[in-house]
C-alpha cells in the first residue's frame, strides 16, 4: 500500500461544483506539497503546508493540513475546465533527515464538464 | 525563464540498450532529484543530489546512475535498458534539501523500451 493515499482516484465534476480531494498518511507529515499535472507535461506547484491547522488559499483553491498533520486536503471552489488536470500530493515523511525526499500520492484525476 | 529543463522529451529504446537522461536548471537550485512516474503509483525517487558533489539513492535505485555534473546539471543513466524501466522520467530542483522548499519540475521525458 502506498504510504500517501490520495482520494478519490478519480473525479468527473460539472463546471461551477465544489469539489475536494483528500491525501492521508499514517505518518507524521513534515512538510505537505500539493501539485498539478497536465497531461504530458511538468508538475506545477500550488501550495506548501507545515503547520497543523495551517490553511492556505490561491485564486479558488484551498488547501488545509489537519491539526495531527496526517492528512490534507485540497478544496475547488466553483470549478472551471481550466482546473481539470492529475492533482499530487507529496509530503516529507522522514522528518529532518529527509534530505527534501518527497513522497507522492498516486494523484487525483480531475475532469471539469462544462 | 527555462528553469529546469530536461532532454529528450520521448526516447525509444530496445532492451539492452544505453542511455542518458539529461537534465539542466537555471535557477541556482542547490538540491536535483530524478523521480519516475508510472500508472497508479504516483511519483517514485530514483536519485537525489542535496548539493553538487553528492548522491545518494532514492526509492527505486536499481538500474540507474547519476552524475551531478555541475551545480546546474545532474544526469540520469540507464546502462542496460529493461522493459521494466518504460517509464516518465522527472527531474526536479530545489533551493537546498530542507523541508521548506518546493521543489520545480521539468516537462518530463518519455522513455518506451522494447
Amino acid at each position: 500500500s502506498q504510504e500517501l493515499e490520495q482520494s478519490p482516484q478519480s473525479l468527473i465534476v460539472q463546471e461551477g461544483k465544489n469539489l475536494t480531494i483528500n491525501c492521508t498518511s499514517s505518518k507524521t507529515l513534515y512538510g505537505l506539497y500539493w501539485y498539478k499535472q497536465k497531461y504530458g507535461e511538468g508538475l506545477i506547484f500550488l501550495m506548501m503546508l507545515q503547520k497543523g491547522g495551517e490553511e492556505k488559499s490561491h485564486e479558488k483553491i484551498t488547501a488545509k493540513l489537519d491539526e495531527k498533520k496526517q492528512q490534507s486536503s485540497l478544496h475547488i471552489t466553483a470549478s472551471q475546465p481550466s482546473h481539470a488536470g492529475i492533482y499530487l500530493c507529496g509530503a516529507e515523511i522522514t522528518g529532518g533527515t529527509s534530505y527534501g525526499k518527497l513522497t507522492f500520492g498516486q494523484g487525483t484525476i480531475l475532469t471539469v464538464h462544462p | 525563464n527555462a528553469g529546469v529543463t530536461q532532454t529528450p522529451k520521448f526516447q525509444v529504446l530496445k532492451t539492452g540498450q544505453s542511455m542518458t537522461l539529461q537534465c539542466a536548471q537555471d535557477m541556482n537550485h542547490n538540491s536535483m532529484y530524478w523521480y519516475r512516474q508510472d500508472p497508479g503509483m504516483g511519483l517514485r525517487l530514483i536519485y537525489y543530489s542535496a548539493s553538487e558533489g553528492t548522491t545518494d539513492k532514492g526509492e527505486v535505485p536499481n538500474g540507474y546512475n547519476v552524475s551531478r555534473l555541475n551545480k546546474r546539471e545532474f544526469s540520469l543513466r540507464l546502462e542496460s535498458a529493461a522493459p521494466s524501466q518504460t517509464s516518465v522520467y522527472f527531474c526536479a530542483s530545489s533551493v537546498n534539501r530542507y523541508s521548506n522548499q518546493p521543489q520545480h519540475f521539468g516537462d518530463g521525458t518519455r522513455l518506451s523500451i522494447l
